[in-house]
């Protein structure tokens, strides 16, 4: 069974605060991915890894970056904390050439204030 | 960039009345895929497919790939409660030989008994 783990499922934090989202996989995908959810705009794709030390950025990665340093663990950072970020925010992995399915987190509802 | 979009936004049904969401794709998709969210969870994977004009079922559920692959639908016959959540679509698209999944805005269905 995929596990993939947030590390927190509530977080408020105060803007200009340093925020660091992770995620571990126990899969050994290559693919993880960081969305956010927000209510009438669905998932939209932050960054994306596929592999170690290397990233791509999704559909709306200002003021976010990540950082993959091992496979299993794939992290998503906010530099500086604005209310505008307030969000859900949701990892998925999947395999390499990713013609199945992406498995997600239990999803990290971050309140900046 | 790629935009999946979908409609209604919202749809209310009462308790064995028929659903169906529609899923429509800016750019022609490699694969389709379908996740259903349920209150306060994350999505789950429901099914992908593949190829132009391809149909498959699942016990009440029905989902099809447009010919164009651009688009593609869910259509739930006789609703339960239990079908209650947000349905999203996910338009895969290769990008440098790694496969990226573009959600679509999702249609969040509720059940009137």
């Amino acid at each position: 069974d995929v596990k993939v783990t947030q590390s927190s499922r509530y977080l408020v934090k105060r803007t200009g605060e340093k925020v660091f989202l992770e995620c571990v996989q126990d899969m050994d995908h290559e693919n993880m991915f960081w969305y956010r959810q927000d209510p009438g705009l669905g998932l939209r794709l932050i960054y994306f890894s596929y592999d170690v030390k290397m990233k791509e950025k999704g559909d709306i990665p200002e003021g976010y970056s990540v950082s993959r340093e091992k496979k299993e663990r794939f992290s998503l950072i906010l530099e500086s904390a604005s209310t505008n970020q307030t969000s859900m925010y949701l990892c998925a992995t999947g395999q390499l050439l990713m013609n199945t399915e992406a498995f997600f987190g239990q999803g990290t509802r971050l309140t900046v204030v | 960039g790629q935009q999946v979009m979908q409609i209604p936004q919202y749809q209310h049904v009462q308790e064995g009345e028929d659903f169906t969401t529609y899923c429509n794709s800016s750019t022609t998709l490699s694969n389709i895929q379908w996740y259903k969210q349920r209150p306060g969870g994350h999505p789950v994977f429901l099914i992908q497919l593949v190829k132009s004009g391809e149909v498959k079922k699942q016990k009440r559920l029905t989902f099809q790939f447009g010919e164009a692959k651009k688009n593609s639908s869910l259509h739930i016959t006789a609703t339960q409660t239990t079908d209650v959540g947000t349905y999203f679509c996910a338009g895969g698209r290769t990008n440098f030989g790694n496969e990226k999944l573009t959600f679509g805005t999702g249609t969040r269905l509720t059940i009137i008994p």
